[in-house]
Parts: structure tokens; C-alpha cells; sequence
């Protein structure tokens, strides 16, 4: 089930180094979200948007930016990645806040 | 605000044995509620949701409304149910519960 598709799949990078992770989707939905997993916390939402115009901030935006190019397409930005967003950053979409799809996940490592 | 809350990180069992993952929601409103699943080096997919009254791979979730609960349960824990699992209320900003691993032991 490739309809939603994360990029890259892995990515080491420097502290203070700007990153991008991307996501698109195939499946129509409006809605897309950003989150990331980390053990022990489970998964936290960082932004989401319910259209190409709105952006919305999650549980824990700071240090993260966003932007929605398309309607299937929703990229999340580290301006400064700093360690502790080391983590596995998941994409998603939803038809109007139902059921989820996920992209497969990227692994992100700042050293 | 719409919070749920699963208060355990891992639950540990044995094959055969009855499994119980909690749930608990702070709700306003009527709740709607999920339960998804993720299994090792799979993405995240949802496993059923509390309107549909179904049974996925042998897992129930019934709505208490007054516990304020939609614990997952399942009656014969296999081995490949070793996963962890995602309490989710419906809603706009989709915020998950901190997830249970489950650990199935033969």
C-alpha cells in the first residue's frame, strides 16, 4: 500500500543542519498530519492541515515548520535539527478526521 | 479537549492467555474512538473503531461510557499479536494515546 509516501526512508544528519522530510499522498484526503514516535512517549502530533490553506499546530510544534505545496503533499521542516529530534516521523492522512492512513515512516538521527 | 490515556507501556503475556490493552478517554461530547495497530517494520493501520461493533483478528473493543473506557480486548493472546497498539479518539487533531506494547510469550 504505497498511498501515502514518506521520504527519505532514513536520514542521519548535524546538529544545526535544516532538514526536510516529505509526504505525499494518492488517496484524495484533504487532511494531513505529521507526527513523530518516540519510545516510551508514544506518538505525538507535531502539525496537521485540513486543506492547502490551513496549518495547524500539534501537541509539541516548536522547532518544526510546515508546508502544504498541494493537496497531496505536506512537508515537515527542521530549520536547526538539535538531538533530541532524533526520532521515527510519521505522515498521515485522513478523509475528514476518520480512519488514518500512514506513510511507512522516516528515521531521522541528529548527531 | 479530547485526551485518551493508556496507562500501561508494556503488557507482557503468555500464548493463550486472555489480553486486556486500557483506554481510558477525557471527553466532551460523544466520544468516537479507535484502536490502531503497529507491527514490527510495518507502518501504522488502523485495527477497528468502537461504531463499526466488529471483531479484527479476534480483538473487541466495547464503548463504556461509564468508565469512560474502550479497553481492547481479546480472549486468546497468539504470538503474532506482538505489536504496539494506539488508542485514538476521532476528531480534528487526532491526538494518540502514549501506546502499549504487547508482548505475547510462547
Amino acid at each position: 500500500d504505497a498511498d501515502v509516501t514518506q521520504t527519505p526512508r532514513n536520514r542521519i544528519t548535524k546538529t544545526g543542519k535544516r532538514i526536510m522530510l516529505e509526504c505525499s499522498q494518492t488517496k484524495g484526503h484533504d487532511r494531513m498530519y505529521w507526527y513523530r514516535q518516540d519510545p516510551g512517549l508514544g506518538l505525538r502530533l507535531i502539525y496537521y492541515s485540513f486543506d492547502v490553506k490551513d496549518i495547524n499546530k500539534g501537541e509539541i510544534s516548536d522547532g518544526y515548520s510546515v508546508s502544504r505545496q498541494a493537496q497531496a503533499k505536506f512537508s515537515l521542516s527542521l530549520e536547526s535539527a538539535i538531538p533530541n529530534q532524533t526520532a521515527l516521523y510519521f505522515c498521515a492522512t485522513s478523509d475528514r478526521g476518520e480512519k488514518l492512513f500512514f506513510g511507512s515512516g522516516t528515521q531521522l538521527s541528529v548527531l | 479537549a479530547q485526551r485518551v490515556t493508556q496507562p500501561e507501556k508494556l503488557l507482557s503475556v503468555f500464548k493463550g492467555a486472555p489480553v486486556e490493552l486500557k483506554c481510558n478517554y477525557s471527553y466532551s461530547g460523544s466520544p468516537e474512538l479507535f484502536w490502531y495497530v503497529q507491527y514490527s517494520r510495518q507502518r501504522l493501520q488502523l485495527l477497528l473503531r468502537h461504531i463499526s461493533r466488529e471483531s479484527i483478528k479476534g480483538f473487541t473493543a466495547d464503548l463504556n461510557k461509564g468508565e469512560t473506557s474502550f479497553h481492547l480486548k481479546k480472549p486468546f493472546a497468539q504470538e503474532e499479536d506482538s505489536a504496539m497498539y494506539y488508542c485514538a479518539p476521532r476528531g480534528n487533531k487526532l491526538v494518540f494515546g502514549a501506546g502499549t506494547i504487547l508482548r505475547v510469550k510462547s
